[in-house]
Formats: C-alpha cells, sequence, structure tokens
C-alpha cells in the first residue's frame, strides 16, 4: 500500500526565513506527489504537484519542492516566509494500481506557523 | 463562476438520524471526491466517483452512501449517524481522465457535529 508522512506536525519560523516541511513517501509504483495548503475555516488549495516531468517543481506564492526518488522524499520549501504563509500543509500521494481504498493518501498535516 | 460548494456548511444532528451533506460542481469534472477531516488524521478519503453512475469506496466507507445520479452533484448520506462521524466533510472534483491523479479542488467543508 502507499503511505505519507509528513515529519513535523508544527513548524514555527521568522518572517523572511527559509521554510522547510518534510514529506516522506512509500509507493511500489511511480506515484503522483502534491502538496495542498489550507488556511484557518478553508477548503484545501493545491500548492504544487509533481507527476514524473521535472523533478524540481514550482508552486504558487513562492513555495517548490524537490522529488527525491531515492531518499523517497518530496519537502516542500520557501526562501523566505511571510506571515501569510501561516496555514496548514498536506503532503499527498497518489498513484495507479493500488486498491481503492488507497489510491490517494494523505498526510497528516504540518502546522506552520510565522514570527513577526 | 461557483466553482463546488457544499451544504449546509454547518450541521448538528442526533445519533442515529439520517443526514445528507450536498456537493454541487460548476466544472462538469469528471471525478469527484468525499473526504473527511479529523485532528491527527489528516484528510481519508470516503468514497469517490469517477462519472455519473460510478461510484467506488475509498479507505474509510462504512456507515457512508453515495450516488452521483448527474455529474454535478455528488450527495454523501450517513444512514444513521454515530458520534465518531463528527467530523468536517470535504467534497473535491478533478477533470479529465487523470481522476485521482490530478488537481483536487475544494469545496469550503461542511462541519458535522452528531449529539
Amino acid at each position: 500500500a502507499q503511505s505519507v508522512t509528513q515529519l513535523d506536525s508544527h513548524v514555527s519560523v521568522s518572517e523572511g526565513t527559509p521554510v522547510l516541511l518534510r514529506c516522506n513517501y512509500s509507493s511500489s509504483y511511480s506515484p503522483s506527489l502534491f502538496w495542498y495548503v489550507q488556511h484557518p475555516n478553508k477548503g484545501l488549495q493545491l500548492l504544487l504537484k509533481y507527476t514524473s516531468a521535472a523533478t524540481l517543481v514550482k508552486g504558487i506564492n513562492g513555495f517548490e519542492a524537490e522529488f527525491k526518488k531515492s531518499e523517497t522524499s518530496f519537502h516542500l520549501t520557501k526562501p523566505s516566509a511571510h506571515m501569510s504563509d501561516a496555514a496548514e500543509y498536506f503532503c499527498v500521494v497518489s498513484g495507479m494500481g493500488y486498491s481503492s481504498a488507497s489510491k490517494i493518501i494523505f498526510g497528516s498535516g504540518t502546522r506552520l506557523s510565522i514570527r513577526p | 463562476d461557483a466553482g463546488i460548494t457544499q451544504s449546509p456548511r454547518y450541521k448538528i444532528t442526533e445519533t442515529g438520524r439520517q443526514v445528507t451533506l450536498m456537493c454541487h460542481q460548476t466544472w462538469s469534472h469528471s471525478y469527484m471526491f468525499w473526504y473527511r477531516q479529523d485532528l491527527g488524521h489528516g484528510l481519508r478519503l470516503i468514497y469517490y466517483s469517477a462519472a455519473a453512475d460510478i461510484t467506488d469506496k475509498g479507505e474509510v466507507p462504512d456507515g457512508y452512501v453515495v450516488s452521483r445520479s448527474k455529474t454535478e452533484n455528488f450527495p454523501l448520506t450517513l444512514e444513521s449517524a454515530t458520534r465518531s462521524q463528527t467530523s468536517v466533510y470535504f467534497c473535491a472534483s478533478s477533470g479529465l481522465a487523470g481522476g485521482y491523479q490530478e488537481t483536487q479542488y475544494f469545496g469550503p467543508g461542511t462541519r458535522l457535529l452528531v449529539l
């Protein structure tokens, strides 16, 4: 079965400093990987996705992620945090070849806090 | 441009009652999904639909029923609500053939409290 692990439940950084949100995945097939963001009391919005093209994926609002197959990782980064980045971030893996119950798996989320 | 909407946004019900959560999208997307979000679990897939009249179970389908008679609507029914079904429910849709491997567009969510 597929799985995804977000290594930090909470990350706190100062405004203007780099952001790193870590995600490891497990998949027997070539997966699609996503990062979604959820602001308080809102639905989820796509930040970026990897679907077997370039391993460095650029998303919205200055975020990017690098697919590293050897490390089974898909960490999310941003060079300089902004107050508006404070939100919950979800790493998601999906792929063909799995039963319907595990076709798409969400990580448990990382809450990003930004200190002024 | 309404996108994807859910109703009601908030619902309080009692154990044993039937509850239906509505989801409507205006993009004619083929795929639609229902998730529940609970603390510590992220989002978990309840059911999804690849097209009208085609539905399949996700990770946590027990106690839920779905139907999809029209492409734009995907209602989720709790046949006999239990306290463990207290959660925030999100509907999502995605277009074209990629389905769950494509970008999903999420509704604003329904907060359900079962007393």
